[in-house]
């Protein structure tokens, strides 16, 4: 089964530095591998998705995640984090279940804060 | 624009009671999600419907129960409310089974359970 973990519950940075969201994926297939991002009160947005094509991706907000296969590992970063960034971030794979269909695992989340 | 709704943003109840979360979705989607999401552990798939009257089970089916009529609508049943099942629930629908979909989430329901 697929699976996925995020080495990180809680981030924190300045406004205008780099952002690193930390994931490593198991997978006994070529996954696809997404990020959704849930601000406060709201429900899950998509940031970006892999699905084999390009290594990296490039999502909403100047999100981008590389996809390594050597490392098992899906990081998701952003140049410049913005106050608006700030909200729980989650790595979710692609996995089937025991009737054949696809369904989403998704990792714990990391809080991400932003401070001035 | 996208749009799933979900009928309750806050629920409070009793132990034991019976509980109805309604989940619509206006984009004629085939496949439609229940996820409960807890701190600490992400959200986990209760159940999933991939056509009207059709259901399967997710990773934590146990104590819920599902019904989907017709194709915008999945309900999420609580047929005797305990207090372990407090909890976030967000409800999920994608245009079909795939491993690159996306799923487009309802902003969920917050129910506590006396």
């Amino acid at each position: 089964a697929q699976s996925v973990t995020q080495l990180d519950s809680h981030v924190s940075v300045s406004e205008g530095t780099p952002v690193l969201l930390r994931c490593n994926y198991s997978s006994s297939y070529s996954p696809s591998l997404f990020w959704y991002v849930q601000h406060p009160n709201k429900g899950l947005q998509l940031l970006l998705k892999y699905t084999s094509a390009a290594t990296l991706v490039k999502g909403i907000n100047g999100f981008e995640a590389e996809f390594k296969k050597s490392e098992t590992s899906f990081h998701l970063t952003k140049p410049s984090a913005h106050m608006s960034d700030a909200a729980e971030y989650f790595c979710v794979v692609s996995d089937r279940s025991s009737g054949g269909y696809n369904k989403l695992i998704f990792g714990a989340g990391t809080r991400l804060a932003v401070h001035p | 624009d996208v749009k799933v709704t979900q009928s309750s943003r806050y629920l409070v109840k009793r132990t034991g009671e019976k509980v109805f979360l309604e989940c619509v979705q206006d984009m004629d989607h085939e496949n439609m999600f229940w996820y409960r999401q807890d701190p600490g552990l992400g959200l986990r798939l209760i159940y999933f419907s991939y056509d009207v009257k059709m259901k399967e089970k997710g990773d934590i089916p146990e104590g819920y129960s599902v019904s989907r009529e017709k194709k915008e609508r999945f309900s999420l049943i609580l047929e005797s409310a305990s207090t372990n099942q407090t909890s976030m629930y967000l409800c999920a629908s994608s245009p079909r089974l795939g491993g690159q979909e996306t799923q487009y989430f309802g902003p969920g329901t917050r129910l506590l359970v006396l």
